[in-house]
């Protein structure tokens, strides 16, 4: 099944305590990507990889690291949290230009 | 800044017809998307325009105006599980084809 997986679901963490979110997808896809979903702001774009070993910042790359030595994987990392970044985090890829977006089912990040 | 206008609540009864519009800035448009979403799940591709005119899917359709920076998502026989908050997603021509999102457009279906 056409998928992409992110890991963990949820997670409840403190202030400064480096954690990293793991998206992973099976169809092949150049393109991925992360978005953070918060009320009444909609979904905002961290970082895309357009490849491997190609990533750029998104709107609001500030306190993320991405990294995409593979092209199935793309994972988010947060090197010292804080509360502003507690939201719902999804992972998407596509094969590119105009194609839609697959998205993962979504990373709900508490930041005590 | 590339903002994507939508009504933030909407409400219909089921069997009835709902029109969600969308607005967006035309400079260096470059294509729209709507994408469904329900509560606590990931967003689900709908629907895909990138000229002028209606494209129907079933009960669902979209239109876009380019000139005008103007798309619709129309929802006919509505059912309860339409339910869900609909996306508009403008992607913008630049150094790589970027996606703005609008807030969402959660839309309540009543018995």
């Amino acid at each position: 099944e056409a998928q992409v997986t992110q890991n963990p679901r949820y997670l409840i963490t403190v202030t400064g305590k480096k954690l990293t979110v793991t998206c992973s997808q099976n169809m092949n896809h150049e393109y991925m990507s992360w978005y953070r979903q918060d009320p009444g702001l909609g979904l905002r774009q961290i970082y895309y990889s357009m490849n491997v070993e190609v990533t750029d910042k998104g709107d609001v790359p500030e306190g993320y690291k991405v990294s995409r030595k593979e092209k199935r994987n793309f994972p988010l990392i947060l090197e010292s949290p804080s509360p502003n970044q507690t939201s719902l985090y999804f992972c998407a890829s596509s094969t590119g230009g105009h194609q839609p977006q697959h998205f993962g089912d979504g990373t709900r990040l508490s930041i005590l | 800044g590339q903002n994507i206008d939508q009504p933030t609540e909407m409400t219909a009864t089921e069997g009835a017809i709902v029109q969600i519009n969308c607005t967006y800035q035309t400079s260096g448009f470059n294509g729209l998307f709507w994408y469904q979403q329900h509560a606590g799940e990931a967003p689900t591709f709908l629907s895909y325009n990138v000229l002028d005119g209606l494209e129907e899917k079933g009960r669902f359709s979209s239109f876009l105006s380019r000139s005008k920076g103007y798309s619709y998502l129309l929802l006919k026989e509505l059912q309860m599980k339409d339910s869900a908050s609909y996306l508009c997603a403008v992607m913008f021509s630049g150094g790589y084809n970027k996606l703005i999102f609008g807030a969402g457009t959660r839309l309540a279906v009543h018995p």
